[in-house]
């Protein structure tokens, strides 16, 4: 769904902990998944992607999971360090067609 | 390797004038999307173009608004007779032919005034 005119939700970790941020998509004809990292100022930067015949894929310090069955998203960042400081959107693209669509965000805090 | 570029970065207008937006996609892609992205909102896909064709502009607003990818040179986006509605970062990003992943320039924050 979309959040319009919402404060984004704000996680706040401790520097060295993990971090699991959630993101539940609508469409259940999407067949390909998104993380991004937007800075403030700056455009969305990406992070790790999944396709929807895979349930988990793991990259450098992160891994995303896929719940096809409940249509959840979860992106796990191990170690959260200050530069994860940002806010995380999902994005989602569905079968027909190459356009993106995006989650509201959330944003996350990292404490020293 | 250069990434998307987009220029200018910061563009302001005043009401009832046109704003220009320049997107040159990462080198090797052949796909240009736009976006738009209100304060503390998500992006909202806009557009969807390949050289010198638009093959997705389902959410671009039907009046003012128009996008091009011509042949040689960068993608436009071309917003006429601006409002204050129309303030927001507008992001482009590029991806390769049959690829899925989307890749962000830095995007054009424009005000209106």
């Amino acid at each position: 769904g979309e959040n319009v005119g919402l404060h984004l939700p704000t996680l706040s970790v401790q520097e060295g902990d993990n971090s699991i941020i959630n993101c539940a998509y609508s469409n259940s004809a999407s067949d390909y998944f998104i993380w991004y990292k937007q800075e403030s100022g700056k455009g969305p930067q990406f992070i790790i992607d999944i396709r929807s015949n895979m349930d988990k894929r793991q990259g450098q310090r992160v891994t995303v999971l896929l719940n096809k069955t409940v249509k959840h998203l979860s992106l796990q960042i191990a170690a959260t360090q200050p530069g994860d400081s940002a806010v995380y959107f999902c994005a989602e693209k569905q079968n027909a067609g190459n356009m993106l669509t995006f989650g509201g965000g959330t944003r996350l805090m990292v404490k020293p | 390797n250069a990434g998307v570029m987009q220029n200018p970065r910061h563009l302001v207008r005043r009401r009832g004038q046109e704003a220009r937006l320049r997107c040159s996609p990462v080198k090797g892609h052949s796909h240009v999307y736009w976006y738009r992205q209100l304060p503390e909102e998500g992006l909202k896909f806009m557009v969807y173009l390949q050289k010198e064709n638009i093959i997705d502009e389902s959410g671009m607003p039907k009046e003012r608004f128009s996008a091009e990818f011509p042949k040689e040179g960068p993608s436009i986006l071309r917003i006429q007779q601006v409002v204050r509605g129309d303030s927001a970062a507008y992001f482009c990003a590029s991806s390769r032919q049959g690829a899925y992943e989307q890749y962000f320039g830095p995007g054009t924050r424009l005000t209106v005034t």
